[in-house]
């Protein structure tokens, strides 16, 4: 059964520092790994994907990668900003096109 | 182009109760899928459609049902409301199913308060 943790489970950091939020997952037979944000109450905005095929992407600050064989993710967002403070959520989309998601990381960004 | 919409955003009713949500992926989209969440589980897996049959379904008792219109349109049903249904429920579209690079987009969510 696949499972999906993330780690850690908070964050503080001072506005400008660059970071890493790390997802692991069980079973390596996944389709894609998907980040998301979501802000309080609200719905989930996609960051970044990955297909299974791939080892990284990047979107203006972001950058994501993945070590399928390992069962990780990371993702790093550079120089952050009090508008990054949100909860991150990592997902992976199994074989049975379950999409299967970590507890995800609040993040604070201090300003 | 517009993305997922969900309705209505907030709902209160009473145990016992039923209740239907309604989820317009975003147009072009074949693929629906429902997720709950809430504080202690997360986010967990309810049901997939696409093409108006269900491909998915998650570990939740047959209270909860849904289906999707020959418009991709998705409804979710819970019969006999529990507290414990009291939750965010969330809609995700995607264009295809089962391919690596598909993206999926997600509604802004119902918020079920069951009292």
């Amino acid at each position: 059964k696949q499972e999906v943790t993330q780690i850690p489970a908070a964050l503080s950091v001072p506005e400008g520092e660059n970071l890493v939020l790390n997802c692991s997952f069980t079973d390596s037979a996944i389709y894609n790994l998907q980040w998301f944000r979501q802000d309080p109450g609200k719905g989930l905005t996609s960051l970044l994907l990955i297909q299974s095929s791939q080892r990284e992407q990047t979107s203006g600050r972001l950058n994501a990668s993945l070590d399928k064989s390992s069962g990780r993710s990371t993702l790093y967002i550079a120089a952050s900003q009090p508008g990054d403070s949100a909860t991150y959520l990592c997902a992976v989309k199994d074989r049975d096109d379950k999409i299967i998601f970590g507890k995800g990381t609040r993040l604070h960004i201090l300003p | 182009k517009a993305g997922v919409t969900q309705t209505p955003r907030y709902l209160i009713k009473t145990r016992g109760q039923q209740v239907t949500l309604s989820c317009s992926p975003i147009s072009g989209h074949r693929s629906v899928s429902w997720y709950q969440q809430t504080p202690g589980q997360g986010l967990q897996f309810l049901f997939e459609y696409f093409s108006e049959t269900q491909r998915n379904k998650g570990n939740f008792p047959g209270r909860f049902s849904g289906r999707q219109f020959s418009n991709s349109r998705s409804e979710m049903n819970v019969s006999t409301l529990e507290l414990g249904d009291s939750a965010l429920y969330l809609c995700a579209s995607s264009s295809f199913a089962g391919t690596a690079n598909t993206e999926a987009f997600f509604g802004q969510g119902t918020r079920l308060t069951v009292v």
